[in-house]
């Protein structure tokens, strides 16, 4: 089982440009999410998604666009980088809260600089 | 809107020793709280999950406790060993949400 995988692990980018992070699960899970990283300020919620087709606002998203057409894929898009977005990303999944085990499940992280 | 919070934000303690990390929440509707390890540098790995119905939850040398009305939750790590040296994330997750973690302990034991 590979879990959730993040693609790329490393990006460098000029301010100004665009790209596109992808996360894959392969544990049929309704809910994904994308988080940032920054030393002293822990995780913080981008955007996340409880299932197929639906995004939702977390408490950074400004800057950021997320688009869920599949429900294994959550792609994060970032339009025209600025270097307060070089970060580490880090993109989970888990099921509903119906289902009776709700432990999240992390990828391994992209780290991103913008220069 | 939920705020979790870790303290201390640092712990140094030598080899043996047992320790108590804290983590609070502001609003007790949570679905879910979950226990994470972090080492430098590298992903989170998942220790322990407490569902909102049970009060604790056992892995090896970890205990996590939960009690919902006061807003805490506690992970007890017994006879520490410098292997567990990093960073301990906790998160709270409610109905129709994402999980919302506190900043984190970073953890040193010592030989």
């Amino acid at each position: 089982n590979a879990g959730v995988t993040q693609t790329p692990k490393f990006r460098v980018l000029k301010t100004g440009q665009s790209m596109t992070l992808l996360c894959a699960q392969d544990m049929n899970h309704e809910y994904m999410y994308w988080y940032r990283q920054d030393p002293g300020m822990g995780l913080r919620l981008i955007h996340y998604s409880v299932g197929e087709g639906t995004t939702a606002k977390g408490e950074v998203p400004d800057g950021y666009n997320v688009s869920r057409l599949k429900k294994q894929n959550f792609l994060l898009g970032l339009e025209s980088a600025a270097p307060s977005q070089t970060s580490v990303y880090f993109c989970a999944s888990s099921y509903t809260t119906s289902m009776r085990n709700t432990e999240a499940f992390f990828g391994q992280g992209t780290r991103l600089t913008v220069v | 809107k939920q705020e979790v919070t870790q303290i201390p934000a640092a712990l140094s303690v030598p080899e043996g020793e047992n320790l108590v990390l804290n983590c609070s929440f502001t609003d007790s509707a949570i679905y879910n709280l979950q226990w994470f390890r972090q080492d430098p540098g590298k992903g989170l790995t998942s220790l322990l999950l407490i569902q909102s119905s049970q009060r604790e939850q056992t892995s090896g040398r970890l205990n996590a406790s939960l009690d919902k009305s006061s807003g805490r939750s506690t992970l007890y790590i017994a006879a520490s060993q410098p292997g567990d040296s990093a960073t301990y994330l906790c998160a709270a997750q409610q109905a129709g949400t994402a999980l919302i973690f506190g900043k984190g302990t970073t953890l040193s034991v010592s030989s």
